[in-house]
């Protein structure tokens, strides 16, 4: 089954609002609310920065949000930090037997 | 706090079989949870291998499951993985994770541990 569909990198200024899409089909972002954002810094084991589309695990700041339309989830970075320059990856379930689909992943630069 | 621990050889021989193990601390195996395994080629993105619950019961990417094995010893509150056939491909860092029942969200993460398949 083919991976979530991401774009490969995106860029914004500090204190700038990006957002990275994750498009998939009928079977997994766009049946189920079970979609997770993940950052990752060179080096570093991913973190889990939003599950089920659009809850912050604790600890994570405000600043981070997810949303979805359909077969399309949406991360949105608000108020971009040096900090926030990472690869981020999107997930969901899928009902088909491989029940977890990651993204490409999306390099985010802070200009 | 929940913790994770990869272990295993970081070289291994073509044709040959992977075998890694997740200790995990703080925090009882036995719990409402998944525990997975997850890689990352150098320089490439996250791939799914698959997830395992408590009772035994586990879910593979398809593309893998005639190579893979993930297993559970909830004395030891460990979690292992084996890799068969291997080939240069399986050459990744291999993370396993805890995952939550409901929605599969990988929540705490091991730091990873890089495996090099090369004779």
């Amino acid at each position: 089954q083919s991976a979530l569909t991401q774009p490969a990198s995106v860029s914004g200024s500090p204190g700038q609002s990006i957002s990275i899409s994750c498009t998939g089909t009928s079977s997994d972002i766009g049946g189920y609310n079970y979609v997770s954002w993940y950052q990752q810094h060179p080096g570093k084991a991913p973190k889990l920065m939003i599950y089920d589309v659009s809850i912050r695990p604790s600890g994570i700041s405000s600043r981070f949000s997810g949303s979805k339309s359909g077969n399309t989830a949406s991360l949105t970075i608000s108020g971009l930090q040096a900090e926030d320059e990472a690869d981020y990856y999107c997930s969901s379930y899928t009902i088909i037997n491989t029940r977890v689909l990651f993204g490409g992943g999306t390099k985010l630069t802070v200009l | 706090q929940v913790q994770l621990q990869e272990s295993g050889p970081g070289l291994v021989k073509p044709s040959e079989t992977l075998s890694l193990t997740c200790t995990v601390s703080g925090f009882s195996i036995s719990s409402h949870y998944y525990w997975g395994w997850i890689r990352q080629p150098p320089g490439k993105g996250l791939e799914w291998i698959g997830i395992i619950y408590h009772s035994g019961i586990t879910y593979y990417k398809s593309s893998l499951e005639s190579r893979v094995t993930i297993s559970v010893d909830t004395s030891k509150n460990q979690f292992s993985l084996k890799v068969n056939s291997l080939t240069d491909a399986d050459t990744a860092v291999y993370y396993c994770a805890r995952v939550t029942v409901a929605g599969l969200g990988h929540d705490y993460w091991g730091r990873g541990t890089l495996v090099t398949v090369s004779s």
